[in-house]
């Protein structure tokens, strides 16, 4: 089945110490995007990239840090600078040249104590 | 960052009845998605509209393009328990990858 996975489901980390979440793609689609979603909010651009080895800040990138190697990753560094990191994180992919629909995946919520 | 107007916030109704919600901007999309999240869950793309004035339907969902395009409506027809979630307007305009999504309508489906 062609979706996009996220892992783990639950994350849970101290505070001062950086974090990975996992993001992976087998849509073949050339854009990928991270948000955050804190409850009862909508949701918040973080990182998005429109190709491989490129991509941009959103609109809340302080504290986080990305890379986009793989076309199918784009794994999301939560790091010691974000001042509030706990969050539902959520990533999805578009196609790209015909940018329109835009996919998620089931989200990942981190909890930094 | 901009944030796309939702309304209403939330809303109750009883099942069986026909629930109605919009989405405005200030500016013009180009296309324009409708997105059901459950609790605890990404998502789900329901329907994509990609004209102004088009109407779009997916069972019992009916969205339509703003003429001024910049605005966008979901009707649900019929409503079940399982209609209840959080529905997200999103708005992408020409030349970008950045989208733009709404505040959220919350559904509560009373049985």
């Amino acid at each position: 089945d062609g979706g996009i996975t996220q892992s783990p489901k639950y994350l849970f980390r101290k505070e001062g110490q950086n974090v990975t979440l996992s993001c992976e793609q087998n849509l073949n689609h050339d854009a990928m995007y991270w948000y955050r979603q804190d409850p009862g909010q909508g949701l918040r651009l973080i990182y998005y990239s429109q190709i491989v080895n490129d991509f941009q800040k959103g609109d809340i990138a302080e504290g986080y840090s990305v890379s986009r190697e793989k076309k199918e990753s784009f794994p999301l560094t939560v790091t010691s600078a974000q001042k509030n990191p706990t969050a539902f994180y959520l990533c999805a992919s578009s196609i790209g040249y015909r940018a329109y629909e835009q996919y998620f995946g089931p989200g990942t919520r981190l909890t930094v104590t | 960052g901009q944030q796309l107007n939702q309304s209403p916030q939330s809303m109750f109704i009883q099942e069986g009845e026909d629930v109605s919600m919009n989405c405005t901007s200030s500016s013009i999309f180009n296309t324009w998605l409708w997105y059901k999240q459950d609790p605890g869950e990404g998502p789900v793309l329901l329907i994509a509209l990609y004209k102004a004035g088009e109407l779009t339907s997916n069972g019992r969902l009916t969205a339509q393009f703003g003429i001024t395009r910049k605005d966008s409506f979901l009707n649900i027809s019929a409503s079940i328990p399982s209609d209840v979630g959080i529905y997200f307007c999103a708005g992408l305009s020409s030349g970008t990858y950045k989208y733009i999504f709404g505040t959220g309508t919350r559904l509560k489906v009373l049985a």
